[in-house]
């Protein structure tokens, strides 16, 4: 079964703080991993999109890592602000059945001032 | 367009209505996707096409639930006889190549919003 697993659910930290999201999937068959970040009420918002081949991507205060071998991604979000309180999605692109992506469950992040 | 155009973006309709949401990819983008995300849950895919095979329903919960695509643009998504449980947000994505290959991967539209009272 393909799963993504996300953790933790929550996270308050205070601003200015480095911080990991942590996202494990079971599928070895991931052609991508995507995170997203999602607004109360919004749509989701892409962030980092990791092709199967990379082990890792970066932008800004961003940076994504993936680990096939261990089926997990990381989040980095450098020097956290207010302004990245959301709720942060991992998803994983799969070809095998349905092409698709499978998605976690979330890590709703705040960021306190 | 510039991005994925999803409306309405809210809708209420009585049990037992049918409803209609729309979906407008970016243009260019061969594959479309509709995912359903209800309150406290992830999101769940419904249904997929790309370019003029036939798309893929697996995801879609009951036979009330179908979708359309019109000249590889324009999606539709139909609920008939709506149930207080089909109350969720329906998104819509495209991406450039089959199943969200490439440098891009997926767009994802504001969604829909949908109330079923």
């Amino acid at each position: 079964k393909q799963e993504v697993t996300q953790i933790p659910a929550a996270l308050s930290v205070p601003e200015g703080e480095n911080l990991v999201l942590n996202c494990s999937f079971t599928d070895s068959a991931i052609y991508n991993l995507q995170w997203f970040r999602q607004d109360p009420g919004k749509g989701l918002t892409s962030l980092l999109l990791i092709q199967s081949s990379q082990r890792e991507q970066t932008s800004g205060r961003l940076n994504a890592s993936l680990d096939k071998s261990s089926g997990r991604s990381t989040l980095y979000i450098a020097a956290s602000q207010p302004g990245d309180s959301a709720t942060y999605l991992c998803a994983m692109g799969v070809i095998q059945g349905a092409q698709k992506l499978v998605f976690g469950q979330g890590t709703r992040l705040t960021i306190n001032p | 367009g510039a991005g994925v155009s999803q409306s309405p973006s809210n809708k209420v309709t009585e049990k037992g209505k049918d409803v209609e949401l729309r979906c407008d990819p970016i243009s260019g983008h061969t594959a479309l996707y509709w995912y359903r995300q209800s309150l406290g849950q992830g999101l769940e895919f419904l249904i997929y096409f790309q370019g003029n095979s036939a798309p893929d329903k697996s995801g879609l919960p009951s036979d009330r639930f179908s979708a359309e695509r019109t000249g590889g643009s324009v999606s539709t998504l139909t609920i008939q006889r709506t149930q207080q449980e089909d109350s969720a947000v329906y998104l819509c994505a495209s991406s450039l190549a089959p199943g969200g290959q490439g440098a891009y991967g997926y767009t994802f539209g504001s969604g829909t919003r949908l109330t079923v009272v």
